[in-house]
């Protein structure tokens, strides 16, 4: 069973960048995919990204500009950078296994604010 | 991009019932389509992958079905538990997900 958990600050200032990490526990962070998605407040899912396990990444067109997505072997953890944050990406934020989100982390609230 | 259109917002049913619900694609995503439940201040958990495939621990009364661009998840004998929203999902053009289905206790 693949347990994930997001880290990360839960309050970030407009035109900082986000760094958040997902640690991975019952799986090696090397031979699997990995995702990120993120839901604002009562609203719908949003896919934002995910690395497979040869290194290549997706991201949302929208995003892509601003997305980086990375994977620390040593520490079997997989990271998500999201720069020049506006108020518009305030949400949870989800990792999850697989290239489509088998199993996902908690989640983590992310404001932006100043 | 493709957009998946999920039918009825709002499905308003009793515990025993069977419920359907529909996800419709802008174009066609072949077999590539997944369905989520998601509980209030939950993660969303994988129920079928791949049109019709259940997920690790995922109960019988939940199945899929469909092809290209037309799905339905069929949940048979609704227990309790199962009042939440649901999402489809698609992966064959990067992903997208649908505006979900709140399913409720009539």
């Amino acid at each position: 069973q693949v347990v994930l958990q997001e880290l990360g600050p839960g309050l970030v200032k407009p035109s900082e960048t986000l760094s958040l990490t997902c640690t991975v526990s019952g799986a090696s962070i090397s031979s699997n995919h990995w995702s990120w998605m993120r839901q604002p407040a009562g609203k719908g899912l949003e896919w934002i990204g995910r690395i497979f396990n040869n290194g290549n990444t997706n991201y949302r067109p929208s995003l892509k500009s601003r997305v980086t997505i990375s994977v620390d072997t040593s520490k079997n953890q997989f990271s998500l950078k999201l720069r020049s944050m506006t108020a518009a990406d305030t949400a949870v934020y989800y990792c999850a296994s697989g290239a489509r989100g088998d199993q996902w982390g908690p989640g983590t609230l992310v404001t932006v604010s100043s | 991009e493709i957009v998946l259109t999920q039918s009825p917002a709002t499905l308003s049913l009793s515990p025993g019932d069977t419920a359907t619900l529909y996800c419709r694609a802008s174009q066609s995503v072949s077999i590539f389509l997944a369905w989520y439940q998601q509980k209030p201040g939950q993660a969303p958990r994988l129920l079928i992958y791949d049109t019709s495939n259940r997920a690790t621990g995922i109960p019988a009364r939940f199945s899929g079905s469909g092809s290209e661009a037309d799905f339905t998840l069929t949940i048979s004998g609704l227990e309790p538990e199962d009042f939440a929203v649901y999402y489809c999902q698609q992966r064959a053009d990067w992903v997208t997900f649908g505006q979900g289905t709140r399913l409720e206790i009539k």
